[in-house]
């Protein structure tokens, strides 16, 4: 069965600080898409990344990277140099292939505030 | 490019009233359409969607129901709200060809009493 697991229900780090979230899935599949979105106090969710099963290179975006590999079934968040913008949920999620219309499955999402 | 947007942006309805919420895109033709129900400090729970007009798969039984009259509008409902459909309504679009990211609106904050 398809699932995604954020273990870390709540993190709370100083700000500049760098803090790493993270991402277990279990599949079947040998071809799926694994994302990371963003929910801000605001409420709605904002997509940050998604990555294909067959593309395990790190991901880079500013202070933001991801850390993909295949052989722990983990895709995981690294916020560097944490700022108080970053409080947010985060969420990771991960494709459905047995869905004609693009379902994906999220993680329980994990809550992180940024002290200043 | 394309934008979602999700109306009315607060809602305090009584126990037993109707509700319809509802959710546009612009700037796509044909996306996949859903509606998400997020309770208080909960994870996201996927409640219906759409691959085109007049299509609505329900995903969890309830007092519900989803409509899509136009291409790029999604319509949620209710004839009689409950307590326990207080929460945070979010609609996501994704387009047609194969698995694609979802894109989503601001959502609905929906406060039963």
């Amino acid at each position: 069965a398809q699932k995604v697991t954020q273990a870390q229900t709540e993190i709370s780090v100083v700000e500049k600080e760098d803090v790493t979230l993270d991402c277990v899935y279990e599949t079947r599949d040998t071809t799926y898409y694994l994302f990371w979105y963003k929910q801000p106090p605001s409420g709605e969710l904002v997509f940050l990344i998604r990555r294909n099963s067959f593309d395990e290179q790190n991901e880079i975006s500013g202070r933001y990277s991801w850390n993909f590999q295949k052989s722990t079934s983990s895709f995981n968040f690294t916020i560097t140099a944490s700022q108080v913008v970053d409080s947010a949920v985060y969420f990771c999620a991960l494709s459905d292939p047995y869905s004609s219309a693009s379902k994906i499955i999220f993680g329980s999402g994990t809550r992180l505030s940024i002290r200043p | 490019s394309q934008t979602i947007h999700q109306w009315p942006a607060t809602l305090v309805q009584p126990v037993g009233s109707p509700l319809s919420l509802e959710c546009t895109v612009e700037g796509t033709s044909n996306p996949n359409l859903y509606w998400y129900r997020q309770a208080a400090g909960r994870g996201l729970q996927l409640l219906f969607y759409s691959v085109g007009i007049g299509q609505i798969s329900s995903e969890v039984p309830q007092n519900l129901s989803a409509s899509r009259p136009q291409d790029r509008q999604f319509i949620l409902s209710s004839k009689k709200l409950l307590l326990s459909d207080s929460g945070f309504y979010l609609c996501a679009w994704s387009p047609v060809a194969g698995v694609d990211t979802q894109y989503f609106g601001p959502g609905t904050r929906l406060t039963v009493l």
